[in-house]
């Protein structure tokens, strides 16, 4: 599986928007850019996924580097609830397009929100 | 919620002792995962299965016994564990697919003493 590379602990302050970085710079053309994020004494949650284009929803938008070697998830507006532990993941696709989706989880990057 | 249950939340259970996970999703995906979460490692992916036919295990000690008898359930069986496998094991599922996305249980804390 490529590899991503997460700074290991970011912080930031409630209201403000948090960049947090990944840099992949092995992945291949039909890995998608997943982000998870784990909240205290939870199970990581979905947050958002991207495969060349930048993407937003709900919860946060993608910023994806034209060469796709690195991406940047950003929080526009940080909370209390968003400090986590948050995953950059790669998933590649079987051949023939499908995949049950295994997930590589590395150390991630630990977002301190402050008051 | 996430529509994906895990019992039981806590877990304390000697070497010799046998014991089973167990985890359920009510959003009708068809592959299910069980991982394992130790203290300052990443998630370690342990099991895939995909309409109940297992499709992956991760070089998983045979201590460790997975069973899905229908898309819905998923177990982990545990027997004569060790000290080290104290951990957290997380559940999860997903609808097979190119764009996906798994959905986590709270997970089951064990403590093997």
């Amino acid at each position: 599986d490529a590899k991503t590379t997460q700074p290991n602990s970011m912080e930031s302050n409630e209201e403000e928007p948090v960049h947090l970085p990944c840099n992949h710079s092995t992945i291949s053309g039909t890995d998608y850019i997943h982000w998870y994020r784990q909240l205290p004494s939870q199970g990581p949650e979905y947050v958002i996924h991207g495969l060349t284009s930048n993407v937003n929803n709900r919860m946060a938008s993608l910023a994806i580097a034209e060469d796709r070697k690195s991406s940047t998830l950003i929080l526009h507006r940080a909370t209390l609830r968003d400090a986590a532990v948050y995953y950059c993941i790669l998933r590649g696709v079987i051949a023939g397009g499908t995949s049950y989706g295994k997930l590589t989880f590395g150390q991630g990057t630990i977002l301190t929100v402050h008051p | 919620e996430t529509g994906v249950t895990q019992t039981p939340r806590h877990l304390v259970m000697g070497m010799t002792n046998k014991k089973s996970l167990k985890c359920e999703q009510h959003l009708g995906h068809n592959a299910m995962y069980w991982y394992k979460q130790s203290a300052k490692k990443p998630l370690e992916l342990m099991f895939v299965y995909n309409f109940k036919e297992q499709t992956e295990n991760n070089s998983v000690p045979s201590r460790f016994s997975p069973e899905c008898p229908n898309s819905s359930h998923l177990f982990l069986h545990l027997h004569t564990l060790q000290p080290e496998d104290s951990a957290l094991y997380l559940c999860a599922s997903s609808q097979p697919g190119t764009i996906f996305e798994q959905y986590f249980g709270p997970g089951t804390r064990l403590t093997v003493t």
